[in-house]
């Protein structure tokens, strides 16, 4: 099991650029999260999904559109970068009380 | 709502102590888990130890143990024989049985430094 797998791990953006951070899992899990973390703070949530089909969001959604066709996938996209986006991403997926979390993905729009 | 709050923001220890990092919490959910985990300077979020509220006892997994007390809302994560490794970011976090998404509500962590 590869677990939860992020990509790119580094990007850095141009303000008014768009661009997709992918997510996967490979332990048939239901529910995946996309969570940002700014310097010397806890995680955020920006959106979740509870299945293929399902997006909901979260506290921090604005900037941010996501969608779910498989199990599988969770991309977050990102419609106009803006500098205040500027953050570690993180993709989660989970079931009953394990949670697990990709490697990150650092973005810096300038 | 749920909130996590980790009152202390950065703590040495000295190699081979036992440290008590600090978490309160707040929430309205009969049921919910609390977690710990740890983030070294590498980046990357690893699972620690989880305590479900309705747990008899308190979790430990190896040199962790977590030291829950319902009735004042604390969950503080005990590691002991401390190690270099350990020096990391610790973030003390919640889930309601009633949470969205089955949504983490985070605190602001708890930098902790090993010394030799």
């Amino acid at each position: 099991n590869a677990g939860v797998t992020q990509t790119p791990k580094f990007q850095v953006l141009k303000t008014g650029q768009s661009m997709t951070l992918q997510c996967a899992q490979d332990m048939n899990h239901e529910y995946m999260s996309w969570y940002r973390q700014d310097p010397g703070m806890g995680l955020r949530l920006i959106h979740y999904s509870v299945g293929a089909g399902i997006t909901d969001q979260g506290e921090v959604p604005n900037g941010y559109n996501v969608s779910r066709s498989t199990t599988e996938d969770f991309p977050l996209r990102l419609l106009s970068a803006a500098p205040s986006q500027t953050s570690v991403y993180f993709c989660a997926s989970n079931r009953d009380n394990e949670q697990f979390f990709g490697p990150g993905t650092r973005l810096t729009v300038l | 709502a749920q909130k996590i709050t980790q009152t202390q923001p950065g703590m040495f220890v000295q190699e081979k102590e036992a440290v008590t990092l600090d978490c309160t919490y707040d929430t309205s959910d009969p049921s919910y888990g609390l977690f710990w985990y740890k983030q070294p300077s590498s980046g990357e979020m690893i699972f620690l130890i989880y305590q479900g509220s309705y747990d008899q006892q308190n979790a430990t997994e190896g040199r962790y143990s977590l030291n829950f007390q319902k009735a004042r809302k604390s969950a503080n994560l005990v590691i002991s024989a401390s190690q270099l490794g350990d020096s990391a970011m610790y973030f003390c976090a919640m889930r309601g049985r009633k949470a969205a998404g089955n949504k983490l509500t985070f605190g602001g962590g708890t930098r902790v430094l090993v010394k030799p």
